[in-house]
């Protein structure tokens, strides 16, 4: 399977603890995206990076998360002192990011995060 | 205000029927306009972009009017593997590739 993959698929986890999601792109995909999807609503954009750069960070996106992809491959979420208000999907994404291809970006599967 | 607003649905409708989606969008300089598609407990997986001058692929036809930043998604002869949620999709226009989405409206295609 060639497209995107994220890890774990759930996670559960009690309020004030430190969780990690894992994603990888579409291989040789440039861009690579985070987004998060509460229930009923449509994702929300939380931060992309091409290749290892993180060119942008939504308001979402708290002290608390961090986002790293330290070779331009793969990348990691971070949320410390998670909070009962974290309990998303939060679903990864990727796109070519070559000049004159149009911008599709392909999810992967997405991580299910309950915090208790 | 969200930048992406759709019709709250859900919609029921008879298999091969004809049913139509709205989205109206809030920011002039957005470029590029799409339709996705999300499954039960699934990622979004993109159903078609949407071009200025109307496009169509198979059952499916979208149709963008800048001026009233409106965007359509027609569907004709729904199947029961039409059931689904579909999202209309924005490019943020303050943002690099960001994308906004609408909150999705839910179809049902009944036998």
């Amino acid at each position: 399977d060639t497209g995107v993959s994220q890890d774990p698929r759930h996670k559960i986890t009690k309020r004030g603890q430190n969780v990690t999601f894992r994603c990888d792109p579409i291989s040789e995909h440039n861009r690579l995206y985070w987004y998060r999807q509460t229930l009923g609503q449509g994702p929300e954009f939380l931060t992309y990076f091409q290749n290892e750069a993180q060119l942008e960070k939504s308001r979402l996106l708290s002290d608390r998360f961090s986002a790293e992809r330290p070779k331009g491959s793969f990348s990691t979420l971070e949320i410390q002192r998670t909070e009962q208000g974290d309990s998303a999907m939060y679903l990864c994404a990727s796109s070519s990011g070559w000049t004159g291809e149009e911008e599709t970006q392909y999810f992967g599967p997405g991580t299910r995060l309950l915090v208790l | 205000r969200k930048e992406v607003e759709q019709d709250p649905g859900p919609f029921n409708v008879p298999e091969g029927a004809t049913v139509a989606f709205n989205c109206t969008y809030s920011n002039s300089a957005s470029q590029s306009f799409f339709w996705y598609r999300q499954d039960c407990r699934k990622e979004p997986k993109l159903l078609m972009s949407v071009y200025s001058s109307g496009n169509e692929d198979g059952r499916f036809t979208a149709q963008l009017n800048r001026a009233s930043q409106y965007i359509s998604l027609l569907i004709r002869d729904s199947k029961l593997s039409d059931s689904a949620t579909y999202l209309c999709v924005v490019n943020a226009a303050n943002s690099g590739y960001a994308l906004n989405f609408g909150k999705g409206t839910s179809l049902l295609v009944t036998p």
